[in-house]
């Protein structure tokens, strides 16, 4: 089946380092690719997505290219801040047109500091 | 305010209970999802529905049922089968069609005591 793979955490950072926290995935046919961001104790809100191949997403300084070629979804930020701290998913949506899982890796945890 | 709404946010269960979770939204989204957050696991797919008395099974479905009599609502049954329950979990819509985004409630944490 479908399945997505994270850099393993936890992330800690300097504010204003440079962030990238990687992403590959196995689908059939052509995805749809997601991160999300959870902060403590709450559910999980859309960071950004792309739907097909060589697409960015891009949000709040967040960036993410689709990669076909590599099976790729690498999360990209060139300066982050404390506030950046959280727990982030790469996630993707089956391509077929019934039953849509979504599948979601087992989540970075981030940690910025000042 | 358009949302989707979990409740209780805490839940404290006895061994052998059965307890359920509610799930509502307001969104019009055909497909509804349940997760089960673990540290350290990401998250786990429960059941997922696509439409009104249709559910399918998930990753993990074993020790929990579901129900999809209305549209807005998706309520989460866990089962004295459940072997370990103590955990979060997640309730999320999102409407049909590609790379069309979920959205999720806040989340009910279940402990059993």
């Amino acid at each position: 089946g479908d399945s997505v793979t994270q850099m393993e955490g936890p992330v800690t950072l300097s504010e204003e380092a440079f962030l990238t926290i990687n992403c590959t995935y196995t689908a059939t046919g052509y995805p749809s690719l997601f991160w999300y961001v959870q902060y403590p104790g709450e559910g999980l809100q859309l960071l950004l997505k792309a739907t097909k191949a060589d697409d960015k997403g891009s949000n709040k300084g967040f960036e993410a290219t689709y990669r076909k070629e590599t099976t790729s979804f690498h999360l990209e930020k060139g300066s982050v801040q404390v506030s950046d701290s959280a727990v982030y998913f790469c996630a993707l949506s089956e391509s077929n047109q019934g039953a849509q899982k979504l599948v979601f890796g087992q989540g970075t945890r981030l940690t910025i500091n000042p | 305010d358009g949302g989707i709404t979990q409740s209780p946010k805490y839940l404290f269960r006895k061994e052998g209970q059965n307890v359920t979770l509610s799930c509502e939204q307001n969104l019009n989204h055909d497909a509804m999802y349940w997760y089960r957050q673990d540290p350290g696991q990401g998250l786990r797919l429960i059941y997922y529905s696509q439409i009104v008395n249709d559910f399918q099974k998930g990753d993990i479905a074993e020790g929990y049922s579901v129900s999809r009599e209305k549209k807005e609502s998706f309520p989460l049954t866990v089962t004295s089968a459940q072997k370990n329950p103590t955990a979060f979990y997640l309730c999320a819509s999102r409407e049909q069609g590609k790379g069309t985004e979920a959205f999720f409630g806040q989340g009910t944490r279940l402990t059993v005591v």
